[in-house]
């Protein structure tokens, strides 16, 4: 059974901090996609990874794919408040056919102002 | 482009009751997946549509059925509820084929079962 490890669950930083948020698996995955997700509401794509050591900005958050194709970070510098919300990392098989995506189970992130 | 819509948005129910959510994928894609979302959890994988057919199933039980339309439009249905259905049902479109890994999800339904 593939897992996804998110470390840490819940985070609570002041604005202008960076963090980091993980997710580990003892699995290879083909890519990883991160989400981002408020309330009530859908998750949203922020970026798929694919190839091993690939890293991709998206303004102030930059994402890495793990050489092994085992896990994946997110880091965010200067964090603002908009950036409050839940974020997922969500892994596709190696053999995927069937397209299932597996998810961690979430990191909330609350910049205060 | 028109984007992954759900319905309805929010739905309450009784334990035993038979519930039917839907789901239209975004424009051009032709395969949709459905995810069980309890909260403060990821999102779980149900099963996944492609071209009218189921393409893959996770661990949940026969209760759980879906459809697929031509329109590659698609349904969950959910029998006998049981109080632990309460979540957030997900559904995600994408393009099939090579580019079936990018998924991209709808607002979803908050389902209540009391």
């Amino acid at each position: 059974t593939q897992l996804l490890e998110q470390s840490p669950q819940f985070l609570s930083i002041q604005e202008g901090e960076n963090l980091t948020v993980y997710c580990n698996s003892s699995s290879v995955f083909s890519s990883l996609q991160w989400y981002r997700q408020e309330p009530g509401e859908g998750p949203v794509l922020l970026v798929t990874v694919v190839t091993g050591g690939e890293v991709k900005k998206l303004k102030r958050l930059t994402f890495q794919f793990g050489d092994a194709r085992k896990d994946s970070s997110l880091h965010i510098t200067a964090a603002q408040p908009g950036d409050t919300g839940l974020y997922l990392c969500a892994g596709a098989g190696s053999s995927s056919n069937t397209g299932k995506l597996i998810f961690g189970q979430g990191t909330t992130l609350q910049v205060k102002p | 482009e028109t984007g992954v819509t759900q319905s309805p948005t929010h739905l309450i129910k009784t334990r035993g009751q038979q519930v039917t959510l839907r789901c239209s994928s975004q424009s051009g894609h032709n395969t949709v997946s459905w995810y069980q979302q309890a909260l403060g959890q990821g999102p779980q994988f149900i099963f996944q549509y492609y071209r009218e057919e189921e393409n893959g199933r996770g661990n949940f039980p026969p209760r759980f059925s879906g459809l697929q339309f031509p329109n590659y439009s698609s349904e969950l249905n959910v029998n006998a509820l049981e109080l632990d259905d309460s979540a957030l049902y997900l559904c995600a479109s994408s393009l099939g084929g090579l580019n079936q890994e990018t998924q991209y999800f709808g607002p979803g339904t908050r389902l209540l079962v009391l």
